[in-house]
């Protein structure tokens, strides 16, 4: 079946500018999670979603940042005022709302911020 | 932020050979473990995993081993192949549900031909 799709793949944007990512969960995946991941590094968690609900955005850097999602499918990542360090690979992944806490990955977007 | 990020540990094995990649982890809380493999452009994919209970588990040409005493994780793969270049990531979490991962910084694996 489908895998964790992402939109766009490249986003390249300028300073202060604000961007939208895209995840599109596996279908029946009941949470969802967005990490980042920077040039050659492990990855940095962000948030995630039970449902439609956000139980932890701990991990989001600043008010800069926000998400949602809908419908308990899709879910957007906004980052406002973009800024360089903003730049990286925006991962998300989901699972089903079984036991294992085995976690699918789309490929992610890599955001440029120029 | 990290210091080290731009520098990930690489291990360069024979194609043919077993490798072994290892993982120490920081929360003696985390009870499930898992293994991730990320190609070039691609998000990470699963491998394995193990629960704290168990301190070996068997896949297909992969093993990993749990010593939950000295906080460390291996990954052995038998007979690298070339599709095996990667990084690979190990992750924990205090429990099996839906609590995010906590990510290691990855090892690069190069396997030479």
């Amino acid at each position: 079946g489908a895998g964790v799709s992402q939109s766009p793949s490249n986003k390249v944007t300028e300073k202060g500018k604000d961007v939208e990512l895209r995840c599109d969960p596996i279908s029946g995946h009941t949470a969802l999670y967005w990490y980042r991941q920077s040039l050659g590094q492990g990855l940095e968690f962000l948030i995630y979603f039970q449902g439609n609900s956000a139980p932890d955005k701990s991990g989001l850097p600043s008010d800069r940042f926000s998400a949602e999602r809908t419908g308990g499918s899709v879910s957007t990542l906004t980052i406002q005022r973009t800024q360089q360090e903003d730049s990286a690979v925006y991962l998300c992944a989901s699972k089903t709302g079984g036991a294992k806490n085995i976690q699918y990955f789309g490929a992610g977007t890599r955001l440029s911020v120029l | 932020g990290e210091s080290v990020g731009l520098h990930l540990p690489t291990l360069s094995v024979q194609e043919g050979d077993n490798s072994i990649i290892n993982c120490a982890y920081s929360n003696s809380a985390s009870d499930y473990f898992i293994w991730y493999k990320q190609e070039s452009g691609k998000g990470p994919q699963f491998i394995i995993d193990i629960r704290s209970n168990m301190d070996k588990r068997q896949g297909q040409r992969v093993t990993v081993l749990l010593n939950k005493t000295v906080k460390h994780l291996s990954l052995q793969i038998a007979a690298t192949q070339p599709g095996d270049s990667a990084v690979y990531f190990c992750a924990e979490t205090p429990n099996s549900g839906n609590t995010p991962l906590v990510f290691g910084k990855g090892t690069r694996l190069s396997v030479i031909a």
